[in-house]
């Protein structure tokens, strides 16, 4: 089973629809993050979260929305989906208390495609 | 947060070393260099990380400058499956945020 797991994998929706993606992890990890990835780009940041009560916005948070319902759970809302929010969605975690070195993990990725 | 300025593209052939370049010129005292690599549309994979010194493990060498401007990832035998796009990221300490480039996409052929 994966350490980072993601749901839905793929999604269809329509422009002004409320679509939801969800984050879970059991890695243990305190740190949790969302990613968007658009087709020939690099990763760009949403939204982290340092521990439950602690959310941060990324570089392109506009149009997004998060919560962190538990240690181990960060979700993704789109509240009103508009076409251009199409990509590839990936979800990551770190642990902050193995130092400065950390790594972060992300998992398998959610394809959104809004039309 | 420190940039990184990695080449677009490279071509490797298979079983030769592959070495990707990064420059990090504005890379402060306490930030460490990190590479991941991103296979087809998965999850971006771990490779290696550094502080100051080279560091090696199963998968690659990790080459800093002594002036930690820049560093250099050495695949030392490529294969087909190591094709993939490598991000060099600079970590920013206090924030914890993991900033992504573009990468370097790298293509190992036959």
């Amino acid at each position: 089973d994966a350490d980072v797991t993601q749901t839905p994998r793929n999604r269809i929706t329509k422009t002004g629809k409320r679509i939801m993606l969800e984050c879970s992890q059991t890695k243990g990890h305190d740190r949790m993050y969302w990613y968007r990835q658009d087709p020939g780009l690099g990763l760009r940041l949403i939204y982290y979260s340092f521990d439950v009560k602690d959310i941060n916005k990324g570089e392109i948070s506009d149009g997004y929305s998060v919560s962190r319902q538990a240690q181990a759970k960060f979700s993704l809302s789109l509240e009103s989906a508009i076409p251009n929010q199409t990509a590839l969605y990936f979800c990551a975690t770190s642990d902050a208390r193995t130092g400065a070195g950390n790594t972060i993990y992300f998992g398998e990725g959610s394809w959104l495609t809004v039309v | 947060d420190a940039k990184t300025t990695q080449p677009p593209s490279m071509d490797c052939a298979e079983g030769r070393a592959a070495n990707l370049p990064c420059n990090h010129s504005t890379i402060s005292g306490n930030e460490y260099v990190y590479w991941y690599r991103q296979i087809h549309s998965q999850g971006p994979q771990y490779i290696i990380h550094g502080l100051k010194n080279n560091e090696t493990n199963e998968m690659a060498s990790l080459i800093i400058t002594e002036d930690r401007k820049s560093s250099t990832l050495i695949l030392p035998h490529a294969t087909l499956r190591d094709t993939a796009v490598y991000y060099c990221i600079v970590r920013v300490h206090t924030g914890n945020q993991f900033y992504f480039g573009t990468g370097t996409s790298l293509t190992v052929i036959p």
